[in-house]
């Protein structure tokens, strides 16, 4: 059974603190992506990467890095936690070519105080 | 104005009805249509695959794309309760990035 795995289902953080949001895929996806998940605002895009050490910004990349150093893994670095940050945080994956299918993860529930 | 525009609900009917839930786009280069389907607590799963116009037909569930009025539609015949959750559509002009809509809320009611 294909699978998108991430670490932690739910954080507290305060406010300034670093916070690694990861996530591994089983599927040797080339594509993975992160998204976050707001009410009335569906999932936006915060980064994209398309093979390993490779990295694209989304439509909302301010306040956030990725790092991809081995092909299954994508990790979301906030470098800065605050409080406009409290999200549902999706990872998501998938093959390379075409627009296929994107698996995603359970989701992390991120909330800073 | 959003590229992909989604009526948030929340939607709430009763079982054995059919269900309509639908997108609008402003983006006239997308091709590729797709709804999701987000269980409580979940991820979302892909639930109908569209490319270009017509529509699709899988089981209790119909999938509808006009592109020249820029509207998709999902279509429930005969909904269940376990066919609450929130649906999603997403769209891409090809090997890009899916633009999502807000995403809408439905309630089957026993």
């Amino acid at each position: 059974d294909v699978k998108v795995t991430q670490s932690s289902r739910y954080l507290v953080k305060r406010t300034g603190e670093k916070v690694f949001l990861e996530c591994v895929q089983d599927m040797d996806h080339e594509n993975m992506f992160w998204y976050r998940q707001d009410p009335g605002l569906g999932l936006r895009l915060i980064y994209f990467s398309y093979d390993v050490k490779m990295k694209e910004k989304g439509d909302i990349p301010e306040g956030y890095s990725v790092s991809r150093e081995k092909k299954e893994r994508f990790s979301l670095i906030l470098e800065s936690a605050s409080t406009n940050q409290t999200s549902m945080y999706l990872c998501a994956s998938r093959m390379s070519g075409g627009a296929g299918e994107l698996f995603f993860g359970e989701g992390s529930r991120l909330t800073v105080l | 104005q959003k590229e992909v525009e989604q009526d948030p609900g929340p939607l709430s009917v009763p079982e054995g009805a059919i269900v309509s839930l639908n997108c609008t786009y402003s983006n006239s280069a997308f091709q590729y249509f797709m709804w999701y389907r987000q269980y409580s607590r979940k991820g979302p799963e892909l639930l109908m695959y569209t490319y270009s116009s017509g529509n699709k037909e899988d089981g209790r569930f119909t999938a509808q794309v006009d592109k020249s009025s820029k509207y998709i539609s999902l279509f429930i015949r005969d909904s269940q309760p376990s066919d609450s959750a929130t649906y999603l559509c997403a769209m891409s002009e090809g090997a890009q990035k899916l633009v999502f809509g807000q995403g809408t809320r439905l309630t089957i009611n026993p």
